[in-house]
């Protein structure tokens, strides 16, 4: 059974500084993996899609990596802003079951 | 605009009370999803359905029931027999469930409380 960690939990920077936010999965087995963002008591915004056959995705300040024969992916978030306060979340898609898994995910505060 | 409206945004239910979740997509998509996200537990798959008049139990779709009459709406139901439905619940669409077509369009979200 696919199962989805994200690591740290939460996590608090200074404004400016560079973030990296963790995501591991059991079953290498995906066809993709996506990286979410969640405001407060919002539904989930896409940000980066990768494909298994892919290394990194980047969008702005945003760049995704995949590892998928060690099972772990990472978002990179470069000069943080107060406005990338929010929840996010990785899920992967693959094998079988048609699901998409998500991690728990990490919430993020960048104080100014 | 293209997109998933859910409704209400917010939600109370008595005890013994079903309350029914809208979920509206004008996207065309075929596949359409509802979730349960809890504090610290991430997103859960309630029921999914691939095509209209079909759908799937997801992992926790005790207490739970859903249509698919029209291929824009995917109503959910949470029954009196869900014990605990407190909740943030999501729904979600995709083009299909294919390798190619699974990616996952979200609405705003319903939170449901109990009274």
């Amino acid at each position: 059974k696919q199962e989805v960690t994200q690591i740290p939990a939460a996590l608090s920077v200074p404004e400016g500084e560079n973030l990296v936010l963790n995501c591991s999965f059991t079953d290498s087995a995906i066809y993709n993996l996506q990286w979410f963002r969640q405001d407060p008591g919002k539904g989930l915004t896409s940000l980066l899609l990768i494909q298994s056959s892919q290394r990194e995705q980047t969008s702005g300040r945003l760049n995704a990596s995949l590892d998928k024969s060690s099972g772990r992916s990472t978002l990179y978030i470069a000069a943080s802003q107060p406005g990338d306060s929010a929840t996010y979340l990785c899920a992967v898609y693959g094998g079988a079951t048609n699901k998409l898994i998500f991690g728990t995910g990490t919430l993020l505060a960048v104080q100014p | 605009d293209g997109g998933i409206t859910q409704s209400p945004k917010y939600l109370f239910r008595k005890e013994g009370q079903n309350v029914t979740l809208s979920c509206e997509q004008n996207l065309n998509h075929d596949a359409m999803y509802w979730y349960r996200q809890d504090p610290g537990q991430g997103l859960r798959l309630i029921y999914y359905s691939q095509i209209v008049n079909d759908f799937q139990k997801g992992d926790i779709a005790e207490g739970y029931s859903v249509s698919r009459e029209k291929k824009e709406s995917f109503p959910l139901t949470v029954t009196s027999a869900q014990k605990n439905p407190t909740a943030f619940y999501l729904c979600a669409s995709s083009e299909g469930t294919g390798k190619a077509k699974n990616i996952q369009y979200f609405g705003a979200g319903t939170r449901l409380s109990v009274l």
